[in-house]
């Protein structure tokens, strides 16, 4: 039981430069999360998918797309990075968006 | 709207010296309450959490109990550990609506021997 999974663990971007990060859940949650965690800031939400085939902006979404490919797996893609976009990614997991949340190791992300 | 307030930190005490971070929350209706704590190069792992009114919280030692009187949710450790040196986040969670999880900035602490 890995419960949530996160790639990759680091990564420089170039600006303008698109990538996806990954995120895996194994708990049968329906609700998954992507937050941003920058100095001073604590956590903020980007988009989350309260359940399969649904997603929904949070506080912070320009620059960034979202895919829930099924259940298990919520994918978050910058099509154009720029600097602003250098953070923390954490990816999260609950039973329901009720429920407590469970997060991923974290994906260090460094826009040049 | 929804927010949480935590005290600011860093904050460096003495192996076995006791542990206040205080946590406030302004919030519509009755949330839910969350520590959540991150250890160094983790993710956040849940502390401990509360679901209403004068519930408390405890998990490794740590407590927190919910005071809708004064809408705080204070975290407590009567003897703290080197390796409970982490950044701790207080959060809270609506029961209903959409963007439901919302996290106060955090607090370092650090232990010392």
């Amino acid at each position: 039981n890995a419960g949530v999974t996160q790639t990759p663990k680091f990564q420089v971007l170039k600006t303008g430069q698109s990538m996806t990060l990954q995120c895996a859940q194994d708990m049968n949650h329906n609700s998954m999360y992507w937050y941003r965690q920058d100095p001073g800031m604590g956590l903020r939400l980007i988009y989350y998918s309260a359940s399969e085939g649904t997603t929904d902006k949070g506080e912070v979404p320009n620059g960034y797309n979202v895919s829930r490919l099924n259940k298990r797996e919520f994918s978050l893609r910058l099509e154009s990075a720029a600097p602003s976009q250098t953070s923390v990614y954490f990816c999260a997991s609950s039973l329901d968006k009720s429920y407590e949340q469970y997060f991923g190791p974290g994906t260090r992300l460094t826009v040049t | 709207g929804n927010s949480v307030t935590q005290m600011e930190g860093p904050v460096t005490l003495s192996e076995e010296a006791f542990l206040t971070i205080n946590c406030t929350y302004t919030a519509t209706g009755y949330p839910s309450l969350f520590w959540y704590v991150q250890y160094p190069g983790e993710g956040l792992q849940l502390l401990l959490k509360a679901t209403k009114a004068d519930d408390k919280g405890s998990n490794k030692g740590f407590e927190a109990t919910y005071r809708k009187e004064t809408t705080s949710f204070h975290l407590e450790k009567g003897s703290v550990q080197v390796s409970d040196s982490a950044v701790y986040f207080c959060a809270l969670s609506k029961r209903t609506g959409a963007n439901n999880l919302f996290f106060g900035t955090g607090t370092r602490l650090t232990v010392i021997p």
